[in-house]
């Protein structure tokens, strides 16, 4: 299994600011996950982030609004830039391990 | 384009009762399938994976089924409880780099 933690929790933020969301994982992992998952909605993937290499984007998402960095095995960041309320949504890393996959407890973001 | 459907959308049952959701998914051809609890405003919790291969997986009240040419899964909760409160998730692997497809969910309510 794996133990997954994100920073932070929630936040409020305003309108055309950016927010760094951290993820950690306790143990070593080739592939990170980006999921968002907007109010009333289910979990829509983002991008792919493997250790060295530039992030893979699902369709709709661009590395200008969703920056990504995988500095190492255990840690991500996802930044989401210049917001708008329609970012509100909780943000979610997840990791791969036995083919199961396990999720982070989520960021709530809200923008005002 | 994989496209996953859960039924019902939302489900209220006394407690006591066993239950069955619902997970059709239009594209047979998965690596494996997970079902995930998520309680409000939380992250997700693994309940069980079955791989392509299989065609139950256990895990204490929880029967969780797949029948991959019909394109189907579903999840028994046996003897429910208001603890089993909670949106239950579906989500298939394609085996495209680990990606997983969520379904719409069911919202799960039991009441005493």
């Amino acid at each position: 299994s794996a133990v997954i933690s994100q920073k932070p929790s929630r936040d409020i933020c305003q309108r055309g600011t950016s927010l760094t969301i951290q993820c950690q994982v306790d143990s070593q992992v080739t592939m990170m996950f980006w999921y968002r998952q907007q109010p009333g909605q289910s979990l829509t993937l983002i991008a792919t982030a493997n250790q060295g290499s530039e992030a893979t984007y699902e369709s709709g998402f661009v590395i200008d609004k969703f920056p990504i960095s995988r500095p190492n095995l255990t840690f991500s960041t996802l930044t989401v830039s210049n917001m708008s309320p329609e970012d509100s949504s909780i943000y979610l890393c997840s990791v791969t391990a036995s083919y199961e996959q396990y999720f982070g407890p989520g960021t709530r973001l809200t923008v005002t | 384009k994989q496209e996953v459907t859960q039924i019902p959308a939302a489900l209220s049952v006394p407690e006591g009762e066993n239950l069955v959701l619902n997970c059709s998914f239009t594209d047979s051809a998965i690596y494996n399938l997970q079902w995930f609890r998520q309680d409000p405003g939380k992250g997700l919790t693994s309940l069980l994976l079955i791989q392509s291969s299989q065609r139950e997986q256990t895990s204490g009240r929880l029967n969780a089924s797949l029948d991959k040419s019909s394109g189907r899964s579903t999840l028994y909760i046996a003897a429910s409880q208001p603890g089993d409160s909670a949106t239950y998730l579906c989500a298939v692997d394609t085996g495209t780099a680990s990606k997983l497809t969520f379904g719409t969910g069911t919202r799960l309510q039991v009441t005493l």
